[in-house]
């Protein structure tokens, strides 16, 4: 089945600075990638996402980049704000339609 | 719209108690989800239902179960439960559960067993 591995498990950079968080996939067959942000106490909400027929996607600040052949996509927020600190999961769809979850990156933006 | 509701917010059990937790959501959508979120292994699938009437495993199935008898409510009960079941436990829901459609997800239900 599939597999996604993420990192960093924690990353803190300083405002205003770019941050990248890379993810791997298992299953070529996996061609939905969703990236959510899980706020302190609150549930995952999805902030942006890529099919596999597109190398990249903005939205922003952020945006998604996904190398099908690598079988890797990453997440790059740019001129990071203290209101990005955050837990961010990167997600593969399987082929069943079932979301497979990365094990997540704290982010931390030093005011 | 109140999205996706969970209760309790918070619960303490001992092991062997049962308890169930209720989702609820207000948008129609016919798939809806349970995930358990453990430090550092991100949300892992529990159970799902693509419909009214309908239930299917997911990746952690083992001693949880669920029903699905209103389009709006997904029930998760724990009939015996093991302190292995500490985790913040999350629903969701998506319209068609295809690509491209996001799942929402409620605010979670932090349980311990002890």
């Amino acid at each position: 089945g599939e597999n996604v591995e993420q990192h960093p498990s924690t990353l803190s950079v300083q405002e205003g600075d770019s941050a990248v968080i890379k993810c791997t996939y298992s299953d070529s067959a996996s061609n939905y990638f969703p990236w959510y942000k899980q706020e302190l106490g609150k549930g995952p909400q999805l902030i942006i996402d890529i099919r596999s027929n597109v190398g990249e996607k903005k939205d922003q600040r952020i945006a998604v980049t996904l190398n099908k052949t690598a079988k890797h996509f990453s997440l790059h927020i740019t001129e990071t704000q203290p209101e990005d600190s955050a837990v961010y999961f990167c997600a593969a769809m399987d082929s069943s339609y079932k979301l497979i979850f990365g094990s997540g990156t704290r982010l931390l933006v030093r005011p | 719209n109140a999205g996706v509701t969970q209760t309790p917010k918070f619960r303490v059990l001992k092991t062997g108690q049962s308890m169930t937790l209720l989702c609820a959501q207000d948008m129609n959508h016919e798939y809806m989800y349970w995930y358990r979120q453990d430090p550092g292994m991100g949300l892992r699938l529990i159970h799902y239902s693509v419909g009214e009437g309908t239930t299917a495993k997911g990746e952690v199935p083992d001693g949880y179960n669920v029903s699905r008898l209103k389009k709006q409510n997904f029930l998760l009960g724990l009939e015996s439960a093991a302190p292995s079941q500490t985790s913040v436990y999350f629903c969701a829901s998506s319209s068609t559960g295809l690509q491209n459609d996001e799942q929402y997800f409620g605010p979670g239900t932090r349980l311990t067993v002890t």
